[in-house]
């Protein structure tokens, strides 16, 4: 058990709905990372987050938006889905913000977009 | 272009025999990852190295900074060793780049 939680486990949903996936860091991290994982395109780092601030940003479309709140948990949202939206999006956390530190992974949201 | 390359994309081994997986990548870098996923999905981080070398229990990770080269070996392999592992860079800035991953495979 990596410490992080991500909810939820699973989720299948419509073209051109919205989503939130939620993140808990683990206790005293104060970096989150969000990364896309899909079969054609491998793993891919979307955004970072450090004590509430933006700090990193990836390969994260327009449609997509993150925050990290006050107690740290951060969200991230998907909009307008589309097909190839479908993947396993991993949320970790670190302690350090710059250079990032070890990772601490949690164990994913698949999301499907039917 | 690829910022990060991985070998071999998959190996099968038998069990006992040692092995490498190689990552190399471009420019420089603040820090390198080796992950390991299984096939339930979950990711865990095995490494984080800067410099030199690093050892926990069978796995053993080096880095060459002048090389811009890193190596994950893997003595007395074991079946539960089968997964997939992934050799992920940290730029300044702390953008990340990912290998391709490395499938394998342990046969008893």
């Amino acid at each position: 058990d990596s410490g992080v939680t991500q909810t939820p486990k699973h989720l299948i949903t419509a073209t051109g709905q919205r989503v939130t996936l939620r993140c808990s860091p683990r206790s005293g991290d104060l970096s989150v990372y969000w990364y896309q994982q899909s079969l054609d395109q491998g793993l891919q780092f979307l955004i970072q987050y450090y004590n509430g601030e933006e700090r990193a940003k990836g390969n994260i479309l327009e449609r997509f938006s993150a925050q990290q709140f006050p107690d740290l948990h951060s969200e991230l949202n998907l909009s307008s889905l589309e097909l190839g939206d479908s993947a396993l999006y991993f949320c970790a956390s670190s302690v350090r913000g710059q250079p990032a530190g070890e990772l601490f992974f949690g164990e994913g949201s698949r999301l499907t977009v039917l | 272009k690829n910022e990060v390359e991985q070998s071999p994309q998959n190996l099968t081994a038998q069990e006992g025999e040692f092995i490498t997986i190689n990552c190399s990548y471009s420019v420089g870098i603040s820090a390198l990852h080796w992950l390991q996923q299984h096939p339930g999905g979950g990711i865990v981080s095995l490494f984080m190295l800067s410099s030199g070398k690093k050892k926990h229990g069978r796995l053993i990770a080096t880095i060459n900074i002048q090389e811009k080269h890193s190596s994950l070996h893997i003595t007395a392999s074991h079946p539960r060793d089968s997964a997939v592992y992934i050799c992920a860079v940290s730029f300044t800035g702390n953008q990340f780049y990912f290998g391709t991953g490395t499938s394998l495979t342990v046969i008893p």
